[in-house]
């Protein structure tokens, strides 16, 4: 298992330009995060999905559309980059059995530069 | 809204003492506090977590403890090893979240130093 996967690795836009950066998971879990984490403040929840076909805000939304694509697939958009969007961005999952359904795994992050 | 507080910002230990990260919670409805380990360029790794109905946790050299009162929880690293360095992250639920599906607010971190 390969657990959760993101691409790309590292970005880098201009400011006003759109993008999606994409996250899947092979572990079944029913639910899905996108983080975001900046120096000296640890990890903020952008969006989540708590089952396929569902999104909520999290933390700090604005400036971000996720889609839920499939039970795998959760991706993040960002319409118009701005530097304030320079950030490590994550994915996270989680569901499995019980007694471990709310464990969230991560993936490797997708490190984004907005200039 | 729910904040989680954590300290130290950085630790340094000699290898072999033990670490002891610290971390408050605001919100009393909070029942799953799960701590990361994230090393450099990697993302975080679950190692240890505890939910409400627990007061302490242990997986080897790792244990957790849970002051519900006091609304307080902290990590205990023994024996300490030089692969043990990296920034370790504390979390709470955030009110709202339910069974599978948690929102999580994380803690500042921690970089936990093992010098050899």
């Amino acid at each position: 298992n390969a657990g959760v996967t993101q691409t790309p690795k590292f970005q880098v836009l201009k400011t006003g330009q759109s993008m999606t950066l994409q996250c899947a998971q092979d572990m079944n879990h029913n639910s899905m995060y996108w983080y975001r984490q900046d120096p000296g403040m640890g990890l903020r929840l952008i969006y989540y999905s708590a089952s396929e076909g569902t999104t909520d805000k999290g933390e700090v939304p604005n400036g971000y559309n996720v889609s839920r694509l499939n039970k795998r697939e959760f991706s993040l958009r960002l319409e118009s980059a701005a530097p304030s969007q320079t950030s490590v961005y994550f994915c996270a999952s989680s569901g499995g059995p019980p007694g471990r359904r709310g464990e969230q795994y991560f993936g490797p992050g997708t490190r984004l530069t907005v200039t | 809204g729910e904040n989680v507080e954590q300290h130290p910002s950085t630790l340094s230990v000699q290898e072999g003492d033990s670490a002891v990260i610290k971390c408050t919670y605001s919100d009393s409805a909070s029942n799953y506090f799960p701590w990361y380990k994230q090393e450099l360029g990697k993302g975080p790794q679950l190692i240890i977590d505890i939910r409400s109905n627990v007061g302490e946790k242990k997986d080897q050299r790792i244990a957790v403890t849970l002051n519900k009162t006091a609304k307080h929880f902290s990590l205990h690293i023994t024996e300490t090893q030089p692969e043990d360095s990296a920034v370790y992250f504390c979390a709470a639920t955030l009110r709202g979240g339910s069974g599978a599906t948690n929102k999580l607010i994380f803690g500042t971190g921690t970089l936990l130093a093992v010098q050899p």
